[in-house]
């Protein structure tokens, strides 16, 4: 079972709302993603998290807050959002270490108003 | 850092026709190779990757080319479908978490 498994899959929120997305892969991979896609471009990333602990910081703004609870569980902790942030953001999971598989979730479109 | 070369943008064939998308990777250290098919609407889908250890990989009617010595590696599909209508990015990896860099992506447009 090939799955990551993201919620919401559509959400709108206000500049001044907190909101979160939440993320779950139960194939036991030890490090997971988040990526930012904007229309018509590739996947960016943002955060990794290997063996429940914040590995990479690609200099993502304050106001996107990562958290992973556990080994199947990543959240994305959303306050104070712009419009400009309004993308859709993937979830992702894999073994930890080079050359191993990514699979992604269908991912959560978030629009800021 | 590494950067990706994707080519084409868009790319339409006709039902049974052939498809080549090709990438070049900048960092000789890049390792790993996947490709994926974003369908619109959905999360971008594994559907083959090689290693540098391997010069050609081939599953059914997809089929993908390495060549480490150019930097460059190539997406082969055989007899197009128009469900084969996507997007379809290269990445490469060679960083110890396997963090991707992926191409700016191929709009692929198979025509019944």
């Amino acid at each position: 079972d090939t799955e990551v498994t993201q919620t919401p899959k559509h959400l709108v929120m206000g500049m001044t709302n907190k909101k979160s997305l939440k993320c779950e892969q139960h194939m036991g991979h030890r490090a997971m993603y988040w990526y930012k896609q904007k229309a018509k471009k590739p996947p960016e990333l943002m955060f990794v998290y290997s063996y429940e602990k914040l590995s990479i910081n690609e200099s993502v703004p304050s106001r996107f807050s990562p958290e992973c609870p556990n080994s199947s569980l990543l959240n994305l902790h959303l306050h104070a959002l712009q419009p400009e942030d309004s993308a859709l953001y993937l979830c992702a999971s894999s073994s930890p270490g080079a050359g191993n598989t990514i699979y992604f979730g269908e991912g959560s479109w978030l629009t800021v108003v | 850092g590494e950067n990706v070369e994707q080519h084409p943008s868009t790319l339409s064939v006709q039902e049974g026709d052939s498809a080549v998308i090709k990438c070049t990777y900048s960092d000789s250290a890049s390792n790993y190779f996947p490709w994926y098919k974003q369908e619109l609407g959905k999360g971008p889908q594994l559907i083959i990757d090689i290693r540098s250890n391997v010069g050609e990989k081939k599953d059914q009617r997809i089929a993908v080319t390495l060549n480490k010595t150019a930097k460059h590696f190539s997406l082969h599909i055989t007899e197009t479908q128009p469900e084969d209508s996507a997007v379809y990015f290269c990445a490469a990896s060679n960083r110890g978490y396997s963090t991707l860099t992926f191409g700016k992506g191929t709009m692929l447009l198979v025509s019944p």
